[in-house]
C-alpha cells in the first residue's frame, strides 16, 4: 500500500524560479492538503481541497497555487520561489466519513538560495 | 480565523514521570479534535475525540475533550525515552479543514 506520494523528496531552487510538489494518494479519500512545516513550529495550512473540484486557502496561501488534478492527485505550485518558502512540505489525505485522521506523506524537504 | 494553542511549548522530564500537555482552540464548526506524535518524519496519529468528557485511551496515553471550556488534554503517565518527541494538536471543522497547533516538544531523559 502506497498510500500518500509526494515527490520530489528535496529539492534546492534559486530565487524567482517555478517548481511544482506533486501528490497523490490511493486510498481513495476526498479530502487532500499541503502543509509547511518550519523548524519549531507546527505544520500550517497552505491549501486545502475537500472534494475533488472544490480548493480553498489556509492560513499561509500566499505565493502558492494548488491544482486538484482529479480525486487521486493534489499539485502545489510555487510561481517564484522565494527563500521565505524554505521548509518541509507535507501533503495529506483523508476521508471525512471515517476517523477524520490525516495521512501523510514522506515531506519534502524545499531550500530556496 | 481558526486558532489552536498548544502548551507549554516545550517540556523536559525524566523516565517514569507523568506528563499533561494542553490544546486550546477557536474555530468556527468544530468537528473533532485530534492528537498526533512526530518523530523526524510525517506525523502518525494518536486520538480523535468529538465528545465531551469521554476519556480515550491506549496504553500510558490518554486525552479528554472540553467542548464547553474548549481544550483538550493529553496524559502520558510513567514516560519512557521512546515518548520523546512533538505532540500536535489538530482541530477539524465541517468544511473540511484541519488546523494545528505549534506542538509541544517532549524530551524524556533516562
Amino acid at each position: 500500500n502506497a498510500g500518500v506520494t509526494q515527490t520530489p523528496k528535496f529539492q534546492v531552487l534559486k530565487t524567482g524560479q517555478s517548481m511544482t510538489l506533486q501528490c497523490a494518494q490511493d486510498m481513495n479519500h476526498n479530502s487532500m492538503y499541503w502543509y509547511r512545516q518550519d523548524p519549531g513550529m507546527g505544520l500550517r495550512l497552505i491549501y486545502y481541497s475537500a472534494s475533488e473540484g472544490t480548493t480553498d486557502k489556509g492560513e499561509v496561501p500566499n505565493g502558492y497555487n494548488v491544482s486538484r488534478l482529479n480525486k487521486r492527485e493534489f499539485s502545489l505550485r510555487l510561481e517564484s520561489a522565494a527563500p521565505s518558502q524554505t521548509s518541509v512540505y507535507f501533503c495529506a489525505s483523508r476521508d471525512l466519513q471515517n476517523t477524520g485522521e490525516l495521512f501523510f506523506g514522506e515531506g519534502s524537504r524545499l531550500t530556496v538560495l | 480565523e481558526d486558532k489552536v494553542v498548544q502548551s507549554p511549548l516545550s517540556l523536559v522530564v525524566h523516565e517514569g514521570d507523568t506528563v499533561t500537555l494542553n490544546c486550546s482552540y477557536e474555530v468556527t464548526n468544530f468537528r473533532s479534535l485530534l492528537w498526533y506524535k512526530q518523530e523526524k518524519k510525517a506525523p502518525t496519529f494518536l486520538f480523535m475525540l468529538t465528545s465531551s468528557g469521554i476519556e480515550k485511551k491506549s496504553g500510558r496515553l490518554s486525552s479528554i475533550l472540553d467542548k464547553k471550556e474548549l481544550f483538550s488534554i493529553l496524559n502520558i503517565t510513567a514516560t519512557q525515552t521512546g515518548d520523546s518527541a512533538v505532540y500536535l494538536c489538530a482541530v477539524n471543522t465541517n468544511a473540511g479543514k484541519s488546523t494545528f497547533g505549534d506542538g509541544t516538544t517532549l524530551t524524556v531523559k533516562p
